[in-house]
């Protein structure tokens, strides 16, 4: 089984300062994550990925996210936010190569001001 | 290079109606997977198609059914149509199968009066 859950339905930054987007999973095997951004009338867009590599992920558009195992976190962050970033965020959690059954969050609202 | 497309962009259906949602794969992907997404919530998995199979499936009802051609384009079937079906639902296609990434389409938004 897995789950996950974003931590905050709403994160208000202002342009410039830095962004912070939480993420905790539940599963029972080793997990890949995803983090998605779903843009007003857009269709959803990979940011990153965790495949078992490395545990800093890069991401499109100056995100990263770190995966930490002993806390079941995948926090998603960006040194500083662009008005362009304002979006819902998705963190996704599916068996590492196991059936693909993928497990969304209720996402995040990011809102960003001038 | 085409895009993951999806037909129609907007449908309006009564309860107990059926309906089908058409996606076109990115080219060169062989596997779709279609997800629902209710309003304010995040997607919900349905199932997954690789090669004309089903290859995974999320907690839907039968209801709920689909199709892969071999030209890995899909369709979404819904059955006997229910207030909660009004949703949000989007396509995506892989280049393979597990924890590869999905191009998603723009999604068809289904109203059930």
């Amino acid at each position: 089984a897995q789950s996950v859950t974003q931590l905050d339905s709403h994160v208000s930054v202002s342009e410039g300062t830095p962004v912070l987007l939480r993420c905790n999973y539940s599963s029972s095997y080793s997990p890949s994550l995803f983090w998605y951004v779903q843009h007003p009338n857009k269709g959803l867009q990979l940011l990153l990925k965790y495949t078992s590599a490395a545990t800093l992920v890069k991401g499109i558009n100056g995100f990263e996210a770190e995966f930490k195992k002993s806390e079941t976190s995948f926090h998603l962050t960006k040194p500083s936010a662009h008005m362009s970033d304002a979006a819902e965020y998705f963190c996704v959690v599916t068996l590492l190569g196991g059936s693909y059954i993928p497990t969304f969050g209720r996402g995040t609202s990011l809102i960003v001001h001038p | 290079e085409t895009g993951v497309t999806q037909s129609p962009t907007h449908l309006i259906k009564t309860r107990g109606q059926q309906v089908t949602l058409r996606c076109s794969s990115q080219s060169g992907h062989n596997t779709v997977s279609w997800y629902q997404q209710a309003l304010g919530q995040g997607p919900q998995f349905i199932f997954q198609y690789y090669r004309e199979e089903e290859n995974g499936r999320g907690n839907f009802p039968p209801r709920f059914s689909g199709l892969q051609f071999p030209n890995y384009s899909s369709e979404l079937n819904v059955n006997a149509l229910e207030l909660d079906d009004s949703a949000l639902y989007l396509c995506a296609s892989s280049p393979q199968t597990s924890e590869t990434r999905e191009f998603f389409g723009p999604g068809t938004r289904l109203t059930v009066l």
